[in-house]
């Protein structure tokens, strides 16, 4: 079982409709939890991160953390063009260490 | 804040000679620095994870005398491909933690090694 999974996708949403993009993860010890965005042919940029059960809001993204059933997702509300690229979930999986798991990332294209 | 930088951002080589790729932490101090490697259409592969001052620690299946890591400085890592041959033609992407309880890792921004 991989330590985290995302679907591939591609996942398709018209401009300004919501994008929910999902995560989970085997390690129920792990502790901190990161959405990266990556654009083709770009390094992966932080778009958030998320350490307590609930909800976190930043501008148009929330991330949603749900430690019992192992699941973050991010929401990404009123969808642009610009939002299409390939999203990556890290997680860290080894208390008192930085190493981060990542998954394979989800392709999200946002039509016009 | 939390700018990481490499340096060269694209570099073509022949077959059989280094390439050396550096990674820079510009406004803080990089306690751990680690380094990706990833191919086409698929996800990021950690290589290694170095600590300033210490010898890094090399994933399972990556050469440790092929993947030449040096963390000199809280500031500075590099990477020596030593002996590159095609199939090490990839995106070389570097990220550091200043650790001090955060994990966040910032990536810098990639080499694209092309080796002929």
């Amino acid at each position: 079982q991989k330590e985290v999974e995302q679907n591939s996708g591609p996942l398709s949403v018209p401009e300004g409709a919501i994008a929910s993009l999902n995560c989970t993860y085997s390690d129920r010890g792990s502790q901190s939890f990161f959405w990266y965005r990556q654009y083709s042919g770009k390094s992966p940029e932080l778009i958030m991160f998320i350490y307590s059960n609930g909800d976190k809001e930043d501008g148009r993204f929330t991330a949603q953390l749900n430690k019992a059933s192992q699941y973050v997702s991010l929401l990404i509300r009123d969808s642009q063009p610009s939002d299409s690229a390939t999203y990556l979930c890290a997680v860290n999986i080894q208390t008192g260490a930085n190493n981060l798991f990542f998954g394979t990332g989800t392709r999200l294209t946002v039509i016009p | 804040g939390a700018v990481v930088s490499q340096h060269p951002s694209w570099v073509i080589c022949k077959s059989g000679t280094s390439v050396k790729i550096e990674c820079r932490s510009l406004d803080f101090q990089a306690t751990t620095m680690f380094w990706y490697r990833q191919f086409p259409k698929q996800s990021l592969m950690l290589m290694a994870t170095s600590n300033e001052g210490s010898k890094a620690t090399y994933e399972q299946g990556v050469e440790k005398d092929k993947f030449l890591i040096n963390h000199a400085s809280l500031t500075l890592s590099t990477l020596t491909v030593t002996s590159a041959h095609p199939e090490d033609s990839s995106f070389y992407i570097c990220s550091a933690s200043w650790g001090r309880g955060t994990d966040t890792q910032y990536f810098g921004p990639g080499t694209r090694l092309t080796v002929l």
